[in-house]
């Protein structure tokens, strides 16, 4: 069983709704991620959060919202989505800073979401 | 710039062949870390391998092995008398170690599907 959690594992929203992605890890680590995987893709880096403050946006548009309540919690707020950000969305943590951190990371399951 | 190239797209072997998944890589640095990931169809993608580009060692776990060769610039992974739990995508990654593992790239990946 993977130690990092996500829910829900499946979401469907219209492009007028506000949905949250949850991520939680207990395992201590200092650093967690969102990353974003669309079928057949390899994982695109989102947000990394590094004790509990972003540390790294990749241009990611503001209708994606992260959140870090705590070193074991891990947000993503939705809003105003476009069918096209449909994706399975990836949650990791890692023991380390990241821009230090040569470790692995742990991924959660991910939570698939469909925009219609 | 960093560039991980998984040339195989999908392979389909038969249960107990030996499959062997290549992995190219291209960096300007010359201290960097080399990553297997697994991901099964339930999503998460676990972690099988790091290896830093000092140590070219091959590893053995079980049945999975690892060749890496600096000279062409290669990390390739071996499975052993595959069986059906091993059908997943598998990733191949890089991190410079400037960068840390925030700015890990993944390959596209290949997808391996073991027939009984």
């Amino acid at each position: 069983d993977t130690e990092v959690t996500q829910t829900p594992k499946h979401l469907v929203m219209g492009m007028t709704n506000k949905k949250s992605l949850k991520c939680e890890q207990h395992m201590g680590h200092r650093a967690m991620y969102w990353y974003k995987q669309k079928a057949k893709k390899p994982p695109e880096l989102m947000f990394v959060y590094s004790y509990e403050k972003l540390s790294i946006n990749e241009s990611v548009p503001s209708r994606f919202s992260p959140e870090c309540p705590n070193s074991s919690l891990l947000n993503l707020h939705l809003h105003a989505l476009q069918p096209e950000d449909s994706a399975l969305y990836l949650c990791a943590s890692s023991q380390t800073d990241p821009r230090s951190n040569t470790g692995e990371l742990f991924f959660g399951e991910g939570s698939r979401l469909t925009v219609l | 710039a960093q560039k991980v190239t998984q040339a195989q797209t999908e392979i389909s072997v038969v249960e107990k062949e030996d499959v062997t998944l290549d992995c190219v890589y291209e960096t300007r640095d010359t201290t960097y870390y080399l990553f297997w990931y697994k991901q099964p169809p339930s999503g998460e993608l676990v972690f099988l391998i790091r290896r830093n580009s000092f140590d070219e060692q091959n590893e053995i776990s079980g049945r999975y092995s690892w060749n890496f060769q600096k000279s062409t610039s290669s990390f390739n992974f071996t499975i052993t008398a595959s069986q059906v739990v091993d059908s997943a995508v598998y990733f191949c990654a890089l991190s410079e170690a400037g960068a840390g593992s925030y700015q890990l790239t993944f390959g596209k990946g290949t997808k391996l599907s073991v027939i009984p």
